[in-house]
Parts: C-alpha cells; structure tokens; sequence
C-alpha cells in the first residue's frame, strides 16, 4: 500500500512564524501535491510539483513556497505565518501518466493553528 | 477551467442505493472524472475513475452521459459506515509534463441513517 506521511497532525504556531510542513511518500510516485481543507471550501489546491525541483503553482499560492529536493519528499513553508493561514493541510502523490496522476493518495492532514 | 458542481448534502437509509450528480460544463477533451471519498480527520481515499459510459469498481459505479457535462456516482446498498463526504474531482488538461490545475468540488456530506 502506499504510504504518505505527513510530519505532524497538529500544529501551533504563532502570527509570523516560519512553518514548515514535511510529507514523504514511499511508493517512487513523480507527483506530490499540497492541498488546503476549510469549511465550506473544500479542497483548494496550493503547489503541486511533478518531478525533482519542479513545482507549480495551484489555486492559492499566495503566503506559501514549497520545495522538493528529492523524490519522496515534498515540503510546503509558510514563510510569514498568518491567522487566516489557519487550516487542514492535506499532503497527496501520485504516479505519472494521463490517467493515474488523478489516482491521489492522501496523508492523514495536518491541522495547523496560527495564533 | 472546468468547474464542478455537487449538491452540498444528502440523506439516504441503509441498504438504499445512493446516486450523486456532479456537473461539470466546461469539462475539456482529454478531462477524466475521478471521485473522492472522505471520513472526519482522514485525508481523501480514491473511489472512482472514468471518462465516457459506465465504470464499475467493488465500491461504487460511475455513469458518464454522452456529452460528458455531468457524471453520477452511485453506491449500492449504502451501509452507515458511507456516511462521509464524496468529492468529484475534474482533471484539467492531464498528461505529459503540462499538468493542469486539478479542481475539486465542494463535495457532498453523504449522511446513511438506520
């Protein structure tokens, strides 16, 4: 089974703190992707990358960077916490292809609190 | 960009079969349609994938109209345990290195009563 971990459940951090947020994944996947969770909102796409140092931007990117150095890692940094960057933070990846790279396998979330 | 639609909640008792409709106007050519399920604190699990006629999977089926502007998800005699929230996702211009934006709809809160 694929495996994606994601650093931390729970997270507190306060207004201009710089976050970061880990994810690995174990199955050799080219794309990994962050994806942010609010109430009524759904999922909102925020940088997805398909290969090593690659990485584009999604939805909303703005107040966030990210960076993969290696394949099975991708990391999203806030670099300037703020308040209404309070949310679940859903880490997913998937395997390269016209129709796998929809197949998501999705981390348990990180829920991060910026007071 | 193809944007989705889905009716925000849903009510249905054990044992019915359960369809949820998910539109998609602009859906692109080379678009699939793919549908997510999602309990409290867990991160989205993979249901379904198509992109033309019927798909059918152990877990659910997924019907696609000839025109490709809406799909249904349905599950066979829910159980309590498919109360959760079912996303239908749209792919935008997959394939190759040009990945498009991926849009997930608002999702629906599928609630199985007794």
């Amino acid at each position: 089974d694929v495996k994606v971990t994601q650093s931390s459940r729970y997270l507190v951090k306060r207004t201009g703190e710089k976050v970061f947020l880990e994810c690995v994944q174990d199955m050799d996947h080219e794309n990994m992707f962050w994806y942010r969770q609010d109430p009524g909102l759904g999922l909102r796409l925020i940088y997805f990358s398909y290969d090593v140092k690659m990485k584009e931007k999604g939805d909303i990117p703005e107040g966030y960077s990210v960076s993969r150095e290696k394949k099975e890692r991708f990391s999203l940094i806030l670099e300037s916490a703020s308040t209404n960057q309070t949310s679940m933070y859903l880490c997913a990846s998937s395997p390269s292809g016209v129709t796998s790279y929809n197949e998501q396998f999705f981390g348990p979330g990180t829920r991060l609190t910026v007071l | 960009l193809a944007k989705t639609t889905q009716p925000i909640s849903m009510d249905s008792y054990e044992g019915q079969e359960v369809n949820i409709t998910c539109s998609h106007n602009n859906i692109a050519t080379n678009d699939y349609i793919t549908w997510y399920q999602q309990f409290p604190s867990q991160g989205p699990r993979f249901i379904i994938q198509g992109y033309k006629t019927k798909v059918t999977n152990e877990v659910a089926s997924l019907f696609i109209p000839a025109d490709r502007k809406s799909s249904t998800l349905s599950l066979p005699r829910v159980s309590l345990s498919d109360t959760a929230v079912y996303y239908c996702l749209v792919a935008v211009n997959a394939g190759g290195t040009s990945y498009g934006k991926l849009t997930f709809g608002q999702g629906t809160i599928l609630t199985v009563h007794p």
